[in-house]
């Protein structure tokens, strides 16, 4: 089946320490996309590539890294730099006619 | 700053009646729309998307679009109990590419 995974589901991180968070599709799309939740709130932007070996950053990218070496994997690394990383995060895929996302389960991640 | 403005609720209605939701962006040149809805706990899952001023009817859901004003709807009639849900907007921009940018979210609680 076609989809978006990704892993883990739940993730602790020490104070100091750096994440990497997997995101993988079979869906064929170009561009992928990851945002962050915070409860009671909406998702805001972190990085989003259009195309292999292209991202571009979005509203709050301080503090994350990502690359694209691969159409079907955009992994987010939260860095140590990032002060508060405790929320929701989601990877999404969209295909070329510009329409709405495929998102992924999320991950969770905490700090610890 | 592009912005999409929602509601927060909770918007409360009993089953059977008519719930409305309601969102504003402040692009102007935005051309694509889009309505998710999210379980706590779950990712996003997209119900309807809409380009063009007008209605868009697809089952219980309609979704309204009017450029001028800069505001887009959705109408979810005869609600459920399983529509209780958070209710994202989301825009795309004309300066991030094929990135969307999210409200905040109108909570719905159907009542049985």
């Amino acid at each position: 089946d076609g989809g978006i995974t990704q892993s883990p589901k739940y993730l602790f991180r020490k104070e100091g320490q750096n994440v990497t968070l997997s995101c993988e599709q079979n869906l064929n799309h170009d561009a992928m996309y990851w945002y962050r939740q915070d409860p009671g709130q909406g998702l805001r932007l972190i990085y989003y590539s259009q195309i292999v070996n292209d991202f571009q950053k979005g509203d709050i990218a301080e503090g994350y890294s990502v690359s694209r070496e691969k159409k079907e994997s955009f992994p987010l690394t939260v860095t140590s730099a990032q002060k508060n990383p405790t929320a929701f995060y989601l990877c999404a895929s969209g295909g070329p006619t510009g329409g709405g996302y495929t998102f992924g389960s999320g991950t969770r991640l905490t700090v610890v | 700053q592009k912005e999409v403005e929602q509601n927060s609720g909770p918007l409360s209605v009993p089953e059977g009646a008519i719930a409305s939701l309601n969102c504003t962006y402040s692009d102007r040149g935005s051309q694509s729309f889009f309505w998710y809805r999210q379980y706590s706990g779950k990712s996003p899952e997209l119900i309807m998307s809409i380009y063009s001023n007008g209605d868009k009817e697809d089952g219980r859901f309609t979704a309204q679009l009017n450029k001028a004003s800069q505001y887009v709807s959705l109408l979810i009639r005869d609600s459920q109990p399983s529509d209780s849900a958070t209710y994202l907007c989301a825009v795309r921009i004309s300066q991030a590419g094929t990135a969307l940018i999210f409200g905040k979210g109108t909570t719905l609680s159907v009542s049985s």
